[in-house]
């Protein structure tokens, strides 16, 4: 059974610090693996999809890498913002389309 | 255009009580998931559609949940004869195969 596991459960920064987000999973069958972000009370907001053929998925302050074989992957947001402040959760589809969720990284940028 | 929507957004119910959740996904979106989130957790899988087949319900905690997508597009999670455990936030999300999802905002639900 797939097991996703995110280290640490909580961070806090100062301001303009750069925040890195690791997530670990134990079966190495993926089709892919999934960034998200939740405000408190709210859904998720997909971030980066990282498909198992690639290494890494850039948008703006935001980069993931996933290294498949060692079953691991890391969010880093550069430069970070109090608005960066949230709960991160990543997540991996295996075979039959279901994501299997972390625990999720509280976040808390001081300014 | 508009995302996934889900309504009630909040519901409270009396233990015993039947609820019916919506879910809205992406207009033309074939795959659509549940969910279901713990407070202070990661989300769990409860059942998948694509279009109107139910092709994985292994995640629905027992025989009192229920969902459908009888036309394929609006789903429905029911909980019969709710329990204080069943209180959790109750996610939706869809996509168009089996990419990326797209979730709604989730209807927290608290069972008294």
């Amino acid at each position: 059974k797939q097991e996703v596991t995110q280290i640490p459960a909580a961070l806090s920064v100062p301001e303009g610090e750069n925040l890195v987000l690791n997530c670990s999973f134990t079966d190495s069958a993926i089709y892919n693996l999934q960034w998200f972000r939740q405000d408190p009370g709210k859904g998720l907001t997909s971030l980066l999809l990282i498909q198992s053929s690639q290494r890494e998925q850039t948008s703006g302050r935001l980069n993931a890498s996933l290294d498949k074989s060692s079953g691991r992957s890391t969010l880093y947001i550069a430069a970070s913002q109090p608005g960066d402040s949230a709960t991160y959760l990543c997540a991996v589809i295996a075979a039959g389309n279901k994501l299997t969720f972390g625990g999720g990284t509280r976040v808390l940028v001081k300014p | 255009g508009a995302g996934v929507s889900q309504s009630p957004r909040y519901k409270v119910a009396k233990r015993g009580q039947d609820v019916a959740l919506r879910c809205d996904p992406i207009s033309g979106h074939v795959s659509l998931f549940w969910y279901q989130q713990a407070l202070g957790q990661g989300p769990e899988f409860l059942t998948y559609f694509q279009n109107e087949a139910q092709l994985d319900k292994s995640g629905l905690p027992s025989d009192r949940f229920f969902a459908e997508r009888p036309e394929g597009s609006v789903s429905t999670l029911k909980i019969q004869r709710t329990q204080q455990e069943d209180s959790a936030v109750y996610l939706c999300a869809s996509s168009l195969f089996s990419e990326e999802q797209y979730f709604g905002p989730g209807t927290r639900l608290t069972v008294t």
